[in-house]
């Protein structure tokens, strides 16, 4: 089975400007959910999506939003973005049931804001 | 308010020795607990996890021990191996079944040749 596979690894973008980052989980899996990694905050929960519904929801502000296509793919949005956004973006999928509570993670997208 | 906690920001071992890698959570409403290890611009791999209702979960050279009373988990690798250099974050996950993953701020570890 491929990986968790998130598109583009690294992105440059403007003060201000917005950005869409691109999330593809593993076959079968219907759970995604973004963290953000950053050196002060360590790794933090953005949200969690479900068969499309946001099922959870991390403390960060409306400019952070997602969604999720029928086919679990998962995008995350960023608008208006200020400096602090730059950080490491992790896209982890899970299966609908498990006995680890295991979340497969993706290899992140590096996201620079000047 | 930090649930997940890991204290030591780093540690160093000699390699064949024992690693002992300590979380604490602040939260009784968790169901699995997770270590993962991670490398610098990379996404965390799993190593091993353990649920709640049990004491000890082994695979291999890792083994993870629940203390629920204390609230106390903890990651032993042995034998320590370079290649386990990396940080190392604990995480636990909720009991409403979603996948939210709470993280400890990771420990450091570098095992010497």
């Amino acid at each position: 089975k491929a990986g968790v596979t998130q598109t583009p690894r690294y992105l440059i973008k403007t003060r201000g400007q917005q950005v869409t980052l691109s999330c593809s989980p593993i076959s079968g899996h219907r759970s995604v959910s973004w963290y953000q990694q950053t050196p002060g905050q360590g790794l933090q929960f953005l949200f969690e999506y479900f068969s499309e519904t946001q099922r959870n929801k991390g403390n960060f502000p409306g400019r952070f939003s997602g969604r999720q296509f029928s086919n679990s793919r998962s995008e995350m949005n960023v608008s208006t973005l200020e400096l602090g956004d730059s950080a490491l973006y992790l896209c982890a999928s899970s299966p609908a049931t498990s006995d680890t509570g295991r979340a497969f993670f993706g290899q992140g997208t590096r996201l620079t804001v000047v | 308010d930090q649930q997940v906690k890991q204290n030591s920001p780093s540690l160093s071992v000699q390699e064949g020795r024992i690693s002992i890698l300590n979380c604490d959570y602040t939260n009784s409403m968790f169901d699995y607990f997770l270590w993962y290890k991670k490398y610098p611009a990379e996404g965390p791999t799993f190593l091993i996890s353990i649920s709640s209702i049990k004491d000890k979960n082994e695979d291999g050279r890792f083994t993870v021990f629940l203390n629920k009373s204390a609230k106390h988990l903890s990651l032993h690798i042995v034998p320590s191996q370079p290649g386990d250099s990396a940080v190392y974050f604990c995480a636990a996950r909720g009991k409403d079944s979603s996948y939210k993953l709470i993280f400890g701020s990771g420990t450091r570890l570098l095992v010497r040749p």
